[in-house]
C-alpha cells in the first residue's frame, strides 16, 4: 500500500556538521510534506513544510528539497547543534482531507 | 492564538481500570481534532479524528473510544485498561483540511499500565 517512510532509523553527527535527514513516499498524489521534531517525553512540533509545485524550502538553519520525480524528500540542518537530537518525522496526506500519515521517523544524535 | 492543552502528562493505571484522558484547544472555532497513539519507537498511529462535535471517526479497532462533547474538548477513554495500551497519547489539532494546515500537537500523556 501506499506509504511514507524514512530511510535510516538513526543518524548520529558531530556538532557543527550538516545534517541530512531522507525520506521516501509512494503516493503520487501527495501534494504537501511537513517535518515534525520530536524530542523526548514532548510532542512533535512542526518544523517546516514545502507544497508540490516547489522543489526547494529554506527556514532557519532548516532546507526541506522535494524530488518528486523520485518521490523523496530531505530534510537538511545546518551547523548541527546538540538541541537538534530529536527523532525527526516527515508527514503526508496521502490524498486524504482528513489525516496525515506519518513516517516511522529518524533518531538523530548529535556528537560532542 | 491558538493554544492545545492535554492532561495529565503521565498516569500508570492498573490492568482493567477505565481511563479518561482529556485534550482541549483555545483560540480557534471547529477544529479538526485527532488522537495519535506511539508505542515503543518513534512511529504514531491515528486512533481518532473529529471533524465536529459529536463527530467521531475510529481508525484503529481497539478497546478506547473518543468523544467530542464540546467544540474545542476531546476524550479519549477506556472501560477498562490492557497493558497493551501503555505508550505516549498525544492530541492534535488542525484548522481544516491536514494537507492545507498540517497538525499542531499537545505535549502527550505517558500512560503505563501495570
Amino acid at each position: 500500500g501506499e506509504s511514507v517512510g524514512l530511510h535510516l532509523p538513526t543518524l548520529s553527527v558531530q556538532e557543527g556538521d550538516n545534517s541530512i535527514i531522507n525520506c521516501a513516499y509512494s503516493n503520487s498524489a501527495s501534494d504537501y510534506f511537513i517535518w515534525y521534531k520530536q524530542e523526548s517525553g514532548k510532542g512533535p512540533q512542526f518544523i517546516i513544510d514545502i507544497r508540490s509545485n516547489m522543489d526547494k524550502r529554506q527556514g532557519q538553519r532548516v532546507t526541506v528539497l522535494l524530488n518528486k520525480t523520485v518521490k523523496h524528500l530531505s530534510l537538511q540542518i545546518a551547523a548541527t547543534q546538540p538541541g537538534d537530537s530529536a527523532v525527526y518525522f516527515c508527514a503526508d496526506p496521502q490524498g486524504s482531507a482528513r489525516q496525515l500519515t506519518f513516517g516511522s521517523g529518524t533518531q538523530l544524535t548529535v556528537l560532542p | 492564538s491558538q493554544t492545545i492543552h492535554q492532561w495529565p502528562a503521565t498516569l500508570v493505571q492498573p490492568v482493567g481500570s477505565p481511563l479518561s484522558l482529556e485534550c482541549t484547544v483555545e483560540g480557534t472555532s471547529n477544529p479538526n481534532l485527532y488522537w495519535y497513539r506511539q508505542a515503543a519507537g518513534r512511529g504514531l498511529q491515528l486512533l481518532f479524528y473529529s471533524v465536529g462535535i459529536g463527530q467521531i471517526s475510529s481508525e484503529v479497532p481497539q478497546n478506547l473510544s473518543a468523544s467530542r462533547p464540546q467544540d474545542r474538548q476531546f476524550i479519549l477513554s477506556s472501560k477498562k485498561l490492557l497493558l497493551s495500551d501503555s505508550g505516549f497519547y498525544l492530541c492534535a489539532w488542525s484548522a481544516g483540511a491536514p494537507h492545507l494546515y498540517g497538525y499542531t500537537f499537545g505535549s502527550g500523556t505517558r500512560l503505563t499500565v501495570v
